[in-house]
């Protein structure tokens, strides 16, 4: 079964603390990609990231970090010197490989999601 | 270049009542999906068409039924509303390809059913 487990319902933090968000991750396939959305207030979904199975570099975009590791199976996502811009629901979600299964199979596995509060 | 657009951004249904959700896209992307987003529930598909022509089942896809008009196009139809449909959706599209694309989503419509 694929799953996608994000323990933190709702965080708060202040102005340019550092914060990192869990993503917890299951599935029994080989390859899959993980990704990362923003959802601010406004509503609409915003993509952060793409994260292939095979790929374990960790990557960094501006103040965002994202952690991928396979042997404890998250992919967690920091924000560095936080802002106010970035008070927003994150989720994480899981995809399946398409090549595995033939067909599409790229419906996306959701978690829950983690509100960010930051306040000035 | 809009992306994917959604009307109507808000409804207020009575129990019973029919309407339908219409998506478009203007990427030229194969793939296009219908989600729901309920609170602390994150977004869960209820159904998706991989290509013109096909529609396939998503985890959450009683009562509602879809049409893949052309490529543009992907419309959600809620025959009979419920009070359990209410619900934020959430329409979105992707390429396909030899790794996965990511999902450009809608900027959702909420739905109130009474």
């Amino acid at each position: 079964a694929q799953k996608v487990t994000q323990a933190q319902t709702e965080i708060s933090v202040v102005e340019k603390e550092d914060v990192t968000l869990d993503c917890v991750y299951e599935t029994r396939d080989t390859t899959y990609y993980l990704f990362w959305y923003k959802q601010p207030p406004s509503g609409e979904l915003v993509f952060l990231i793409r994260r292939n199975s095979f790929d374990e570099q960790n990557e960094i975009s501006g103040r965002y970090s994202w952690n991928f590791q396979k042997s404890t199976s998250s992919f967690n996502f920091t924000i560095t010197a936080s802002q106010v811009v970035d008070s927003a629901v994150y989720f994480c979600a899981l995809r399946r490989s398409e090549w595995d299964y033939g067909g599409s199979q790229g419906n996306l596995i959701f978690g829950k999601g983690t509100k960010l509060s930051v306040k000035p | 270049n809009a992306g994917v657009t959604q009307t109507p951004k808000f409804q207020v249904l009575k129990t019973g009542q029919s309407m339908t959700l219409q998506c478009a896209q203007d990427m030229n992307h194969n793939s296009m999906y219908w989600y729901r987003q309920d609170p602390g529930m994150g977004l869960r598909l209820i159904y998706y068409s991989a290509s013109e022509g096909t529609t396939d089942k998503g985890e959450v896809p009683n009562g509602y039924n879809v049409s893949r008009l052309n490529k543009r196009e992907f419309s959600l139809r809620l025959e009979s509303a419920a009070p359990s449909q209410t619900s934020v959706y959430f329409c979105a599209s992707s390429e396909v390809g030899a790794s996965p694309y990511e999902q450009y989503f809608g900027p959702g419509t909420r739905l109130t059913v009474t």
